[in-house]
Order: C-alpha cells, then structure tokens, then sequence
C-alpha cells in the first residue's frame, strides 16, 4: 500500500498571498489530520477530516481551512499568509498513526 | 488546553550508552503514543500504551505507562547512531482524533 502523500514538498511564498496544500491518505483510510510544525511551538494540531467532514478543530485562526473530498484527499488553505506561518505541515491518516512527508511552507 | 511536557528537550550520548525520555501531563490520560522523527523526517509512529502500568518493548526500546496515567516514558538501550532523531510522545485529547504533541526530546548519538 502506499503511504501518506503531500503535494507539494516545498513551497514559498510571500506575506498576504494564499496556499493549498494537498494530502492523500493511505488508501481505504477516510481520516485526515493535518498539523503544523514550528521550532518553537512544536506540533501542533489544525484540523481532522473523516468522511468530508471536519470531526475537530485546533486552535488556529480562521485563516486556516481545509476540506475532504469524496475520495478521501484532502485539501488545506492558508490565506494571507504571514511570516510566522512559515513551517512543516504535516498531514497524517487515520488519527495519526501515519503521517506524510510534510510541507516545508516558507513565507517570505 | 491539556498539555504534554517532555523531558529533557536535548540528550547527547555515547553510542552504547543508554537514555530515557520522560512524559508527563496533568490530566489523566486514556491513552499515550510515542513517535520518532529523523531530522529532516517526519514522525513515525512507534508504539500506543493504553493500560495503567503497561510496559512494552520493542527491541532496545522499553516503554512505559505509568500507574496513574499521567506520565509515560521511552528508554533505549545501548543506543546506536541510527537512534539519532526527536523522540515525541502524543495523547488524544478530547475526541479520539486529535492529538497533542509532547515537546520532544531529541537525542544525539556520537562514536
């Protein structure tokens, strides 16, 4: 089976632009979870998606959106971005037992 | 918002020697996991522990839960250079889909 995967690996930016990020589950898995990454916060967790809808929320702000989609991927969207948004966004399947890769986002 | 502490946050070691890193919270917790990222990586999850006292093992690796499930620790022994990494223990908090991350300990192992 194949792992977790994100798109894209990298990505900068700069402040007041938007990103998506995309992740696809294990197959056959139908929770995704996304968390970010810093230095000095640690991992820290966004939202989690099962079955096309959202089960729970971190404490982000409303810049940070996701949705699933029919077939399980899902889809995360920063809005004006801001520098300290800069990090390693990680998706993982089922409740977090598998993670992906990762996003390395720079905001310039 | 519960929170995990972990300690130390860094372990620098001989290869050979052996280290432990500790996690406590101040809520009881239902059940605890322990990942390990390489740099650069990302996390992998190792083992989940869910009974009051459970100790399990996976080769070098010996982890523990404690009594009152509030605190949980990873020991490795005799390390090897290929332990080099950040070790994170995680709770589910609230609902069983979201976790939260300990501080991480990384470890650092030289020849």
């Amino acid at each position: 089976k194949a792992g977790v995967t994100q798109t894209p690996r990298y990505l900068i930016k700069t402040r007041g632009q938007q990103v998506t990020l995309s992740c696809s589950p294990i197959s056959g898995h139908r929770s995704v979870s996304w968390y970010q990454q810093t230095p000095g916060q640690g991992l820290q967790f966004l939202f989690e998606y099962f079955s096309e809808t959202q089960r729970n929320k971190g404490n982000f702000p409303g810049r940070f959106s996701g949705r699933q989609f029919s077939n399980s991927r899902s889809e995360m969207n920063v809005s004006t971005l801001e520098l300290g948004d800069s990090a390693l966004y990680l998706c993982a399947s089922s409740s977090g037992l598998f993670f992906g890769p990762g996003t390395r986002l720079t905001v310039l | 918002g519960q929170q995990v502490m972990q300690i130390p946050q860094y372990q620098h070691v001989q290869e050979g020697e052996d280290f432990t890193t500790y996690c406590n919270s101040s809520t009881t917790l239902s059940n605890i996991q322990w990942y390990k990222q390489r740099p650069g990586g990302h996390p992998v999850f190792l083992i989940q522990l869910v009974k009051s006292g459970e100790v399990k093992k996976q080769k070098r690796l010996t982890f523990q839960f404690g009594e009152a499930k509030k605190n949980s620790s990873l020991h490795i022994t005799a390390t090897q250079t290929t332990d080099v990494g950040t070790y994170f223990c995680a709770a589910n908090t609230g609902t069983a889909s979201k976790l939260t991350f300990g501080t991480g300990t990384r470890l650092q192992v030289t020849l």
